[in-house]
């Protein structure tokens, strides 16, 4: 089946720790993103990349970094420098339309 | 700056009814517009877009209208079920941008039966 995994579903960091969210499509998409949710408001971009070996930080890309080396995979890094790193983080792929398509997400909670 | 507004956070409706979502967007440069519907702890899922060349795009029981000198569209859902109880965002881009989409905050979408 073609889609978007996102692991670990649940993940826990101690403050002061750097922690890596997966994301993987086999959806052949050049483009990938990865925003994140917090309660009551809406998804905010994060870094987004149109090709492999490139990516452009979003709005709220304080804190975060992210690596293309691989069409099918966009990893994000959450950094110590993110001062509230809690929330549920989506990535997307697209494709040279408009419509973007959602892996199913991973919680972070910092101890 | 908010450029893109769901000032109803959250909607009861009776099953059968229609369901009217708003959104409102602020930027001008938008001209393609989408409908997510969200389920809790998973992620959005496509449900309908609308180019700013059209006023109306239907599919199956989901319409989205767009009124662009008020800078408003809305999503229609008629009748709606119980199954349709998520929380709706709707997101604007403007095309050749690298598609990057801007969120309203969404509206909790309640089907009572």
């Amino acid at each position: 089946d073609g889609g978007i995994t996102q692991s670990p579903k649940y993940l826990f960091r101690k403050e002061g720790q750097n922690v890596t969210l997966s994301c993987e499509q086999n959806l052949n998409h050049d483009a990938m993103y990865w925003y994140r949710q917090d309660p009551g408001q809406g998804l905010r971009l994060i870094y987004y990349s149109q090709i492999v070996n490139d990516f452009q930080k979003g709005d709220i890309a304080e804190g975060y970094s992210v690596s293309r080396e691989k069409k099918e995979s966009f990893p994000l890094t959450v950094t110590s420098a993110q001062k509230n790193p809690t929330a549920f983080y989506l990535c997307a792929s697209s494709t040279r339309r408009n419509e973007q398509f959602f892996g199913p997400g991973t919680r972070l909670t910092v101890l | 700056d908010q450029q893109v507004k769901q000032n109803s956070p959250s909607l009861s409706v009776q099953e059968g009814r229609i369901s009217i979502l708003n959104c409102d967007y602020t930027n001008s440069m938008f001209d393609y517009f989408l409908w997510y519907k969200k389920y809790p702890a998973e992620g959005p899922t496509f449900l309908i877009s609308i180019s700013s060349i059209k006023d109306k795009n239907e599919d199956g029981r989901f319409t989205v209208f767009l009124n662009k000198s008020a800078k408003h569209l809305s999503l229609h859902i008629v009748p709606s079920q119980p199954g349709d109880s998520a929380v709706y965002f709707c997101a604007a881009v403007q095309t050749g941008t690298a598609s990057k989409l801007t969120f309203g905050t969404g509206t909790r979408l309640q089907v009572t039966l």
